[in-house]
């Protein structure tokens, strides 16, 4: 089956900072998501992006379909961005497969 | 639009004993996906349906299974538990093919 690696597994930053989040997929994919859950289990949708670049406030992704793999830019860290960063795809008609996660920590 | 919702929130079993799961999905969302998240396996996909039919299935045991009904809210059982089983279970909804999933909150089970 499809393989979805995440790095960093663990990132800790200081309040202010950037960041850029890292998924890397084994073939070609119908659908890229990313999300964060939050402390509470939810998983909260952050970019439906399969291919090219979104933004949203100090967020943005950028997925390379030909490349296979996707980014994940936060800048000037907020504590409130901890937490846990997954990316998930859609191979063919098939499951949702999840990453491994980055645990992002950021310290006031 | 209400998102997805999932009910109960939090549920305590014991090992032997059953347990069924409710997942009502966003308004015209026909497709329902359930996923098993723990610390050891991380998010496994347990199965989907659309239009009350299983369309894919995940590597679980029989003793998980699901149904969705003609309204699209879906649900999953869980028999003969076992300590392993204890998880947070999500649901997700989509409209249809290669469309972007929402998830709802999601139950927290443990079996003791």
């Amino acid at each position: 089956g499809i393989q979805v690696e995440q790095s960093p597994p663990d990132l800790i930053l200081q309040e202010g900072a950037n960041s850029t989040l890292r998924c890397n997929f084994s073939d070609s994919v119908n659908n890229l998501q990313w999300f964060h859950q939050n402390p509470w289990g939810q998983l909260i949708n952050l970019f439906y992006i399969p291919s090219g670049t979104k933004q949203n406030g100090r967020l943005s992704a950028t997925t390379v379909a030909t490349e296979r793999y996707s980014l994940l830019y936060i800048s000037s860290s907020q504590t409130t961005d901890s937490g846990v960063y997954f990316c998930a795809v859609l191979f063919g008609n098939e499951k949702l497969t999840f990453g491994t996660g980055t645990r992002l920590t950021i310290i006031p | 639009k209400a998102g997805v919702t999932q009910t109960p929130r939090y549920l305590i079993k014991t090992r032997g004993q059953q347990v069924t799961l409710s997942c009502s999905p966003i308004s015209g969302h026909r497709s329902v996906s359930w996923y098993q998240q723990t610390p050891g396996q991380g998010l496994q996909f347990l199965f989907e349906y659309f239009s009350e039919t299983q369309r894919n299935k995940g590597n679980f045991p029989g003793r998980f299974s699901g149904r969705q009904f003609s309204n699209s809210r879906s649900e999953m059982n869980v028999s003969t538990l076992e300590l392993g089983d204890s998880a947070l279970y999500l649901c997700a909804s989509r409209q249809g093919f290669s469309n972007e999933q929402f998830f709802g909150p999601g139950t927290r089970l443990t079996v003791l």
